[in-house]
Parts: structure tokens; sequence; C-alpha cells
């Protein structure tokens, strides 16, 4: 089944601890793109990835990395997580950035 | 800087019922708009891509149109059904200032369809 995967769906954590939260997809596609949702902002793009090794900023890229070592797969990195990072996030990938985008199904992460 | 805006940001209506829901967008440099519905905890789910050269999409009792040259789209949905109820988000795809293509998404429509 195509689909996107994202783990974990749920994290509680407190400041200043690192985490990841994974993305993957199986349908070889080239664009992956990580968002977050927050009530009243809707949905607000923090990183993207033309292709492996190729990656930049979106619109809220403050406070965390991504890397594209592989086609695949498209971690989201919290160095230092805060309490503004409480949020609902989302991975998207599409055969180029222009075409029908594939959501999973969200991480929501609270930072205390 | 692209902005999207969905009217009405809540809308509810007894099953049956045709509706349209609205969006517009301010810069008419798109590639294309994209409909989502997403339904409470869940994800993103693709209702209908418009690319920018056309006119209008059609799927099952969902119909969007698009006026690029007035930054404007619109949801069509017909007969509509309580399994309908969800939010319905709109997206537009630009170029960004880097170069590369980026997805600005609206704020969202929360439907309900009552029984």
């Amino acid at each position: 089944e195509a689909q996107v995967t994202q783990n974990p769906r749920y994290l509680i954590t407190v400041t200043g601890k690192k985490l990841t939260v994974t993305c993957s997809q199986n349908m070889n596609h080239e664009y992956m793109s990580w968002y977050r949702q927050d009530p009243g902002l809707g949905l607000r793009q923090i990183y993207y990835s033309m292709n492996v090794e190729v990656t930049d900023k979106g619109d809220v890229p403050e406070g965390y990395k991504v890397s594209r070592k592989e086609k695949r797969n498209f971690p989201l990195i919290l160095e230092s997580p805060s309490p503004n990072q409480t949020s609902l996030y989302f991975c998207a990938s599409s055969v180029a950035g222009d075409n029908e985008q594939f959501f999973g199904p969200g991480t929501r992460l609270t930072v205390l | 800087k692209q902005e999207v805006t969905q009217i009405p940001a809540a809308l509810s209506v007894p099953e049956g019922e045709n509706l349209v829901l609205n969006c517009s967008f301010t810069d008419s440099a798109i590639y294309n708009l994209q409909w989502f519905r997403q339904d409470p905890g869940k994800g993103l789910t693709s209702l209908l891509l418009i690319q920018s050269s056309q006119r209008e999409q059609t799927s099952g009792r969902l119909n969007a149109s698009l006026d690029k040259s007035s930054g404007r789209s619109t949801l069509y949905i017909a007969a509509s059904q309580p399994g309908d109820s969800a939010t319905y988000l709109c997206a537009v795809s630009g170029r960004s200032n880097t170069g590369f293509q980026k997805l600005v998404f609206g704020t969202g429509t929360r439907l309900l369809v009552s029984p």
C-alpha cells in the first residue's frame, strides 16, 4: 500500500531534550516536506526536500533540522525543543513539488 | 507573499444540501491548487488537484473550480452527507524565494452535516 508513515504518532517530552520524528514514504517520491499545524494559523511549511541531499527552509524553520540521506526518509530533528514547538506535525511527499501531495497521519508533539 | 483565505471558517448544514466552500489567494502566479479533507486527529486526504491551466476538476459529488486571474477557487459538494463532516483545506502551489515550489495552505472550513 502506497503511504507516508510517521513515528512516533504521539510524543510528550521536556524542554531541551533532543528528539527526532521519522518520516518514510514508499512511493519513490522525490519531493518531501514537513509542516506544523496550529489552531488559527493553519499548516505552515517547516522544511522541504527536492531530492536526496537537497533541502531548503520553508516558512518556519527556526528550531528544526532535517536531513535527506535516502530518498524514502526525511526525518525532522528538534535539537533543543521548546514549548512553542508544541504542535501537530505532518510529513508529506509528492512526485514533484507541484504534484499531488500525500500526507502522513501526523505526530502530536507536546513539549513541557 | 502568498496568502490563502477560506470563507466561511465554519459551516453547518442539514443532510442533502448542496454547498460551496470558498478559497481565495493573493498571488495568481500558482502552479496548481489542491483541496484536502482533514478528519479530527487525522492526516490530510487529497480530494482534487487543479492545474493552473485548468478551470475545474470533478470527483464524484465534488467539483472544484479555479479562476486564477481573480485568485479564487470554489469546492462544490452536492447532496451533502453526514460523512462529509470534516475540515476542508485548500492549498496553492507556487514558487518560493529560492526557486523551488512550495505549498501555502488556508486555515480551512470546518463543515458539519447533520442527519
